[in-house]
């Protein structure tokens, strides 16, 4: 089956630094990725679209500028948080779909980020 | 956009007892997956069924794309059923999947 990696599982950083969470398709090509936030007990909320080769699009309320994704290759997407602050401390997912009809094939999440900002 | 709502919120059984959680969602769809996310966040896919019925061990689902809705079931409940269900889908106007609000299970042995 399809497989979606994700890393880090965990991640602790201090208010201001930077923090790249990294989304790999292991067996297949993604042409598209997305990037969920889950706040505790709360359901996912999208946060961005990327497809590979061509900027990201962001939903509304999210910061472009403080939520940076990259898709350089069908296999690797990144979301990089720039200056976390406590209030970004939350649970970040990737999820990826393949094939030429991206938005009716299954979708294939990586295990998720925890990410806590001392 | 498209509406997704779940039913119930929360639901507590005993172990062996079955259940169905439903979801309704207010326009057609493209896609429609179930997924459980565990205790350690982990989402597992269960169903991709934008429409009909399929089966696989005690879990089952139904989704009756003309009604919008579709259900999830459950037999013979084990613990390590319990985590959150989530109803997804994609609407057929938009490309993006939207996710419903789940339902909380918690299996008491």
């Amino acid at each position: 089956g399809a497989v979606v990696s994700q890393h880090p599982s965990r991640v602790i950083c201090k208010s201001g630094t930077s923090v790249k969470i990294e989304c790999r398709s292991l067996d297949f090509q993604a042409t598209t990725m997305f990037w969920y936030r889950q706040f505790p007990k709360q359901s996912l909320m999208l946060m961005a679209t990327s497809n590979e080769g061509s900027k990201a699009t962001y939903e509304q309320g999210v910061e472009k500028d403080k939520f940076l994704i990259n898709h350089a290759s069908l296999t690797l997407s990144t979301l990089t948080v720039t200056s976390a602050h406590p209030e970004d401390s939350s649970f970040y997912i990737c999820s990826a779909q393949g094939g030429t009809s991206s938005y009716n094939s299954p979708l294939h999440f990586g295990n998720g980020t925890r990410l806590t900002v001392t | 956009g498209i509406q997704v709502e779940q039913s119930p919120p929360d639901l507590i059984l005993q172990e062996g007892a079955n259940s169905t959680l439903r979801c309704n969602f207010s326009d057609s769809v493209n896609n429609l997956q179930w997924f459980h996310q565990n205790p350690w966040g982990q989402l597992i896919n269960l169903f991709y069924i934008p429409s009909g019925t399929k089966q696989n061990g005690r879990l089952s689902a139904t989704t009756v794309a003309t009604e919008r809705y579709s259900l999830l079931y459950i037999s013979s409940s084990q613990t390590t059923d319990s985590g959150v269900y989530f109803c997804a889908v994609v609407g057929s106007s938009a490309s993006k999947i939207i996710f419903g609000s789940g339902t909380r299970l918690s299996i008491r042995p």
